[in-house]
Formats: C-alpha cells, sequence, structure tokens
C-alpha cells in the first residue's frame, strides 16, 4: 500500500527556470495539499486540490506559482521563473475526503535554485 | 487567524530523560490539536492528535492533553530513545471544510546515549 509519492526528492533550477514538482497521493485519497517549508521554519499552507478543482490557495504567491490535480494522474505544483527565495522543501498531503483529521505527507520535494 | 507557537530548539537530552516540548496556540472556535514528527530524511508523520478540550492523545510513549484555558497542548514523555531523535510539529486545524493545518516552527530534538 504504497504512500504518498512525490518527485523529484532534489531538483536543482536555475534563476529563471521553471520548476515542476509531482505528487501522487495514497490509493483512495481524492484531497490533496500543498505545504512549503523554508529553511529552519514550519511548514506554511499553500494550496489545496479535489480533483480537477482548486479549493484553497490562499497560501500560494500570487505569481508564478501554480497548482492542478487532473482527473487522470498527479498532482503538479509549478513554479516559473524561479528565484533563490523559491529554495525550500515542498511538502504534499493527502486525505480520503472525510474530515478525519490526519493529513499523509510524502518524503518532500527539495528545491535548490542556484 | 490561526498561530501556533511553539518550544525553540534544539533540545539535547539523555537517553531515558523526561521530554517536554511546550506547544501554545491561537485560534477561532474549538480547534482540533495535532503533534507531527519527522525523521530525517522523511516527511511528516502523525505522532498524536486531540479533538477536544481535556481530551489527552497518546502513541508510542508520547502524551499531550488539549487545555483550552491555557490554550495549550505540550507534548510530553517520561523516558526518551535514541530512536526519538527528530523534528517535533505542533500543529491545529479548525476542520471546517477541510484540514489545512497551521504549523509551529518545529523543534529539533536530538537524544545522546
Amino acid at each position: 500500500n504504497a504512500g504518498v509519492m512525490q518527485n523529484p526528492r532534489h531538483l536543482v533550477r536555475r534563476r529563471g527556470q521553471e520548476a515542476r514538482l509531482r505528487c501522487s497521493p495514497m490509493k483512495g485519497h481524492s484531497h490533496v495539499y500543498w505545504y512549503r517549508q523554508l529553511p529552519e521554519e514550519g511548514l506554511k499552507f499553500m494550496v489545496y486540490l479535489q480533483k480537477e478543482n482548486i479549493i484553497d490557495e490562499s497560501g500560494m504567491p500570487k505569481e508564478r506559482f501554480s497548482a492542478e490535480f487532473p482527473k487522470e494522474g498527479p498532482s503538479i505544483l509549478r513554479i516559473q521563473q524561479v528565484v533563490r527565495g523559491d529554495s525550500a522543501a515542498y511538502f504534499c498531503a493527502s486525505s480520503p475526503g472525510a474530515v478525519s483529521g490526519e493529513l499523509f505527507f510524502g518524503e518532500g520535494s527539495r528545491l535548490t535554485v542556484l | 487567524g490561526n498561530s501556533v507557537t511553539q518550544m525553540e530548539g534544539p533540545v539535547t537530552l539523555s537517553e531515558e530523560a523526561f521530554l517536554t516540548i511546550n506547544c501554545t496556540y491561537t485560534a477561532t472556535g474549538y480547534p482540533s490539536l495535532f503533534w507531527y514528527v519527522q525523521y530525517p530524511g522523511e516527511g511528516l508523520q502523525l505522532l498524536l492528535k486531540a479533538t477536544k478540550a481535556d481530551d489527552k492523545g497518546s502513541n508510542k510513549g508520547f502524551e499531550a492533553t488539549y487545555r483550552k484555558e491555557t490554550t495549550s497542548f505540550h507534548l510530553e514523555k517520561g523516558s526518551v530513545q535514541v530512536s526519538d531523535s527528530a523534528v517535533y510539529f505542533c500543529a491545529l486545524s479548525d476542520l471546517v471544510g477541510n484540514e489545512k493545518l497551521t504549523f509551529g516552527t518545529g523543534t529539533r530534538l536530538t537524544i545522546i546515549p
């Protein structure tokens, strides 16, 4: 029973390039959350998605960042024209949809911008 | 808005010592409270939770009690082991329509033999 799968685990980009981070939720989970962890800080909520819908994007920067969760395939967090300040660990979490009180986290994708 | 404040780290203890990591929160309404643990190189895992005042969450020897009067959810363990070395995050959720969590900054715990 695979857990939440994120790839790539590590990604290096130069300033101005695009970064795409993927997240496959646990089997049977239809709700996905993305969090960002800056060095020596806690996790900050970015966006909450259900299949084909963005439910809450109150934590997403207004520019350069976008997220999707298509009917088929993984959820994708896309960062255009990356800057050094985007360097962080990006965590995806999933839940089955019921308000169970537990999120299941992936191992994270660590983005380094040179 | 919601916020979580937890004890600054890092914390270093000897094996079998008593552990307390403080956590206080600010929230509207009646949130649920969580402790998550992050082992090196891994994602976060739920350690324990409490959904209403005076509830005690417990798991793997760790405990935390939801104290509404002091808005606190301190994590305790009577005798820590080297394998408990990790980063511990306190979090809350108002569970209003989704499970968006508000996290504290995390406390890095190191246990030395």
